[in-house]
């Protein structure tokens, strides 16, 4: 099941440069959202979109932007990466309840 | 800020033992999820409580949702290699927004 895409699975950037994470979606999800993982922390919400050109800030937003210009594509943006935004990026849909994450993309700034 | 504290985060168990996980919050949820995750993959929905002091049974697992909706466990029974893996519950909050806040997580290892 393929419902839900990141884009890249891996990356190494440099501090300082800004990074642009894709999710996609083919489930005609409502909801979409971005979460960082962490050990220790479990999943910790970014940002969140409740419909097109609609979102809000999660829990730990700072350094982080999103946009969603259409149903499917949820970007997150790192304006401007520190080395404390090494994680993994988890992207997830939802209309109700269960929430669908994707594979997730490993994000290193050195 | 609402909070999900999980016990233990660690969890190394025999094959074919009974355990216990536990997820403990000091607010009201209007539901309650468990998810579970393997390496490489995103979590992935098991079950849903949604009525305090509810109980659902998914093969050998067994969850609850306590009766004043703060907490939950996951009990699983005669634990199989296939059960391994990081168990996160995650609860929605009473106040109608399609937001979840995550455990801290339980990684459970099962040895054959």
């Amino acid at each position: 099941d393929a419902g839900i895409t990141q884009s890249p699975r891996h990356k190494v950037t440099e501090t300082g440069t800004p990074v642009t994470l894709r999710c996609h979606q083919t489930e005609n999800h409502r909801y979409m959202y971005w979460y960082r993982q962490d050990p220790g922390h479990g999943l910790r919400l970014i940002h969140y979109s409740y419909g097109v050109k609609d979102t809000d800030k999660g829990e730990v937003s700072d350094g982080y932007s999103v946009s969603r210009s259409k149903t499917e594509d949820f970007l997150l943006t790192l304006e401007s990466a520190t080395s404390s935004q090494t994680s993994v990026y988890f992207c997830a849909g939802a209309d109700y309840d269960e929430q669908y994450f994707g594979p997730g993309t490993r994000l290193t700034v050195t | 800020t609402q909070l999900l504290e999980q016990s233990p985060q660690f969890l190394s168990i025999q094959e074919g033992e009974n355990l216990t996980v536990y997820c403990n919050s000091s607010s009201v949820f209007s539901s309650l999820q468990w998810y579970r995750q393997e390496p490489g993959e995103g979590p992935v929905l098991l079950v849903t409580v949604v009525t305090g002091g509810e109980v659902k049974k998914l093969k050998r697992l067994t969850f609850q949702f306590g009766d004043a909706r703060k907490d939950s466990s996951l009990h699983i029974t005669a634990a199989q290699p296939g059960d391994t893996g990081l168990y996160l519950c995650a609860g929605k909050s009473n106040f109608g927004n399609e937001k979840l806040t995550f455990g801290t997580g339980t990684r459970l290892t099962i040895i054959p």
